[in-house]
């Protein structure tokens, strides 16, 4: 059974970069395609983009200019890192498998991201 | 503003049937497969639908899924209390070239 697990600070400063990793468990990286999603406070979803195990992305043309995504095949996780953060950017941030469609089949529980000075 | 229009809420009695619309357009429904998500509160969303009409493995024929032009459908019969969660929607926009969901629907069993 494939388990993800997010990981990464609580609380992170205006302007600065959000960083989390996804570890990948039960199931190699390999051969899949890995996204990130957020969800507001009380809000619906946003998806960021996704990062195939080769190294290949495709992001969320809104959220682009900001996101980067990355994995590594040898510690099975891949990560993403936000800069220039505001209030707006507080969220749950979940990592989770995509698949062709597209769909989401395996989910993390998720990180809350509070976003404060 | 979400891409995919959903309705806020939507309420049934235990075992009857309830029903959840998924509205878009032809840059994404009408073009894409739809996905659907299960979000029990607290926790994260879980796959229901994938390729608008397919269950994974695991998922109860209570839950179902159709398509048709812009719109889809979402289905559950026999509801139950632990039904009771928020329900997603998920296609591919092409113009947008990005992820799109709905904005969530709440189901009540009453």
């Amino acid at each position: 059974q494939v388990q993800l697990q997010e990981s990464g600070p609580g609380l992170v400063k205006p302007s600065e970069t959000l960083s989390l990793t996804c570890t990948v468990s039960g199931g190699s990286i390999s051969d899949y395609y890995w996204s990130w999603i957020r969800q507001p406070p009380g809000k619906g979803l946003e998806w960021f983009g996704y990062i195939y195990y080769t190294g290949s992305t495709n992001y969320n043309p809104s959220l682009k200019s900001r996101v980067t995504l990355s994995v590594d095949t040898s510690t099975n996780q891949f990560s993403l890192k936000l800069s220039s953060v505001t209030a707006a950017d507080t969220a749950v941030y979940y990592c989770a498998r995509h698949r062709p469609g597209p769909y989401f089949d395996y989910w993390g529980q998720g990180t809350l991201v509070t976003v404060s000075s | 503003q979400s891409v995919l229009t959903q309705p806020p809420s939507v309420s049934a009695a235990p075992g009857q049937k309830v029903t959840i619309s998924c509205s878009g357009s032809d840059s994404n429904i009408e073009n894409n497969y739809v996905s659907w998500y299960q979000q029990l509160p607290g926790t994260a969303p879980k796959l229901l639908i994938y390729g608008s009409y397919n269950r994974p493995s695991g998922i109860p024929d209570r839950f179902s899924g159709s398509k048709s032009g812009t719109s889809a459908t979402l289905g559950i019969t026999g509801l139950q209390t632990g039904d009771e969660a928020d329900y997603y929607c998920g296609t591919w926009d092409s113009i947008l070239s990005t992820v799109v969901f709905g904005g969530g629907t709440k189901l009540a069993v009453l």
